[in-house]
């Protein structure tokens, strides 16, 4: 199976803050990897696609970036809506793992 | 407006059985391969199954293999997921979850369900 390795694990930013999260796969996966949000409590939610892909909806200050093995998900200039946790998968083979997912605070 | 409703969760004893069930609306069912995904308490989600649009092919995690069995009924627009054997570890959320283009297994995933809890305790 292929593992994914999100980093880090969690961060605290301030709004208005450039974020970025890593994610590295233990083998190569082209750019099938997608970029999940969960608000707390809630479902996750799409955002990005083919590893930088907006998902239609998908305010512009996110975008993916990567190719292989390590990816790339930024958020431009955090909003306190953007308070979530965040997961790569990848989507190459079975199973489509996840990452560990990466919670996002607002300092 | 595209949906997926779940049920059938609850708490079952550890040995014991349930079948859940996802209802889609909103799109041709039979035309998107379908997927489950669980998530324990404050722990990653974790993938589950795989349906390819006509049944045909099935996966099942290492985890579940030999234990859930993923169908389908595409004249009812509905996907289930027997569960047998069930441990204390299988405890967790379902979401059932549809793949974003048509006829693709191994893809995104663009529609969760509100997920249906499911507890495996004595």
């Amino acid at each position: 199976d292929i593992q994914m390795t999100q980093s880090p694990s969690s961060l605290s930013a301030s709004v208005g803050d450039r974020v970025t999260i890593t994610c590295r796969a233990s083998q190569g996966i082209s750019n099938y990897l997608a970029w999940y949000q969960q608000k707390p409590g809630k479902v996750p939610k799409l955002l990005i696609y083919a590893a930088s892909t907006l998902q239609s909806g998908v305010p512009s200050r996110f975008s993916g970036s990567g190719s292989g093995t390590d990816f790339t998900l930024t958020i431009s200039s955090l909003q306190p809506e953007d308070v979530a946790t965040y997961y790569c998968q990848h989507y190459n083979s079975a199973p489509q793992t996840f990452g560990q997912g990466t919670q996002v605070e607002i300092k | 407006e595209v949906q997926l409703v779940e049920s059938g969760g609850g708490l079952v004893q550890p040995g014991g059985s349930l079948r859940l069930s996802c209802s889609a609306s909103g799109f041709t069912f039979s035309s998107y391969a379908m997927h489950w995904v669980r998530q324990a308490p404050g722990k990653r989600l974790e993938y589950v199954s795989a349906i390819n649009n006509n049944g045909g092919s099935t996966y099942n995690a290492d985890s579940v293999r030999g234990r859930f069995t993923v169908s389908r009924d595409n004249s009812k627009n509905t996907l289930y997921l027997q569960m047998s054997s069930l441990r204390a570890e299988d405890t967790a959320v379902y979401y059932c979850v549809k793949a974003r283009r048509i006829a693709v297994v191994r893809d995104a995933f663009d529609i969760w369900g509100q997920g249906t809890m499911v507890t495996v305790s004595s």
